[in-house]
């Protein structure tokens, strides 16, 4: 059972291009959760989505910021104009979640997104 | 505002001897709070979770404590390696159904030979 996969694992943009972000959950998981780590500090959550729903966009900048989980394919975080602060890891996991216990989260290795 | 402590500094200890790491937070009021593992590069490794009703909890070499009057959780690995040479983070879940966590900075914990 392959693990949460992110791609690319190094991004480079220029100032004002567009990132685009993957992300594979684990087989079955159906919750997605994406996180960004700037240099020297933690991990910050962005976004919850279940498949073709956002349930809590409330760490996401409201601005150039989008994610999506479709039916089928990988969830995509998307960052339009991306400008230097941008630069950051940005990680997914994914749960699989039953009512009755709570589940772990499984990250993924991340995506180093570089802005020059 | 919430904040999540951990010691910035790194800790180094001898191999053998038991790691103890220092989870404090403010403001907040966790029904879990977890511990992770991160190597260079790498994300985020699942330890263990303990909930804001228990008071201990262990895992072969892991030992996690959670006391919530003193809004600090301890993370203890006993007779440590040089493969435990890590960052250990501490996150906390206010137990809304969902992994909306708050991560602390993570310390650095090296282990020598």
């Amino acid at each position: 059972n392959a693990g949460v996969m992110q791609n690319p694992r190094h991004l480079v943009r220029r100032r004002g291009q567009e990132a685009r972000l993957r992300c594979s959950p684990m087989k079955g998981h159906s919750h997605v959760y994406w996180y960004r780590q700037l240099p020297e500090e933690g991990l910050k959550f962005m976004v919850y989505l279940q498949k073709e729903n956002i349930i809590d966009e409330s760490g996401m900048p409201k601005e150039r910021f989008s994610a999506e989980f479709p039916k089928e394919g990988p969830s995509i975080l998307r960052i339009q104009q991306v400008v230097r602060g941008d630069s950051a890891a940005y990680f997914c996991a994914s749960s699989l979640r039953t009512a009755a216990e709570y589940a772990e989260a499984f990250f993924g290795q991340g995506t180093r997104l570089t802005v020059v | 505002s919430q904040k999540i402590e951990q010691n910035s500094e790194a800790l180094n200890i001898q191999e053998g001897k038991t790691a103890t790491l220092t989870c404090n937070y403010t403001n907040y009021s966790p029904a879990y709070l977890q511990w992770y593992r991160q190597d260079p590069g790498r994300g985020p490794v699942f330890l263990l979770l303990i909930r804001e009703n228990e008071k201990e909890k262990r895992k072969k070499r892991l030992k996690v404590t959670f006391d919530t009057t003193l809004k600090q959780s301890l993370f203890h690995i006993t007779a440590s390696q040089p493969a435990d040479s890590a960052t250990y983070l501490c996150a906390l879940d206010r137990g809304t159904g969902f992994q909306k966590l708050v991560f602390g900075t993570g310390t650095r914990l090296l282990v020598s030979p």
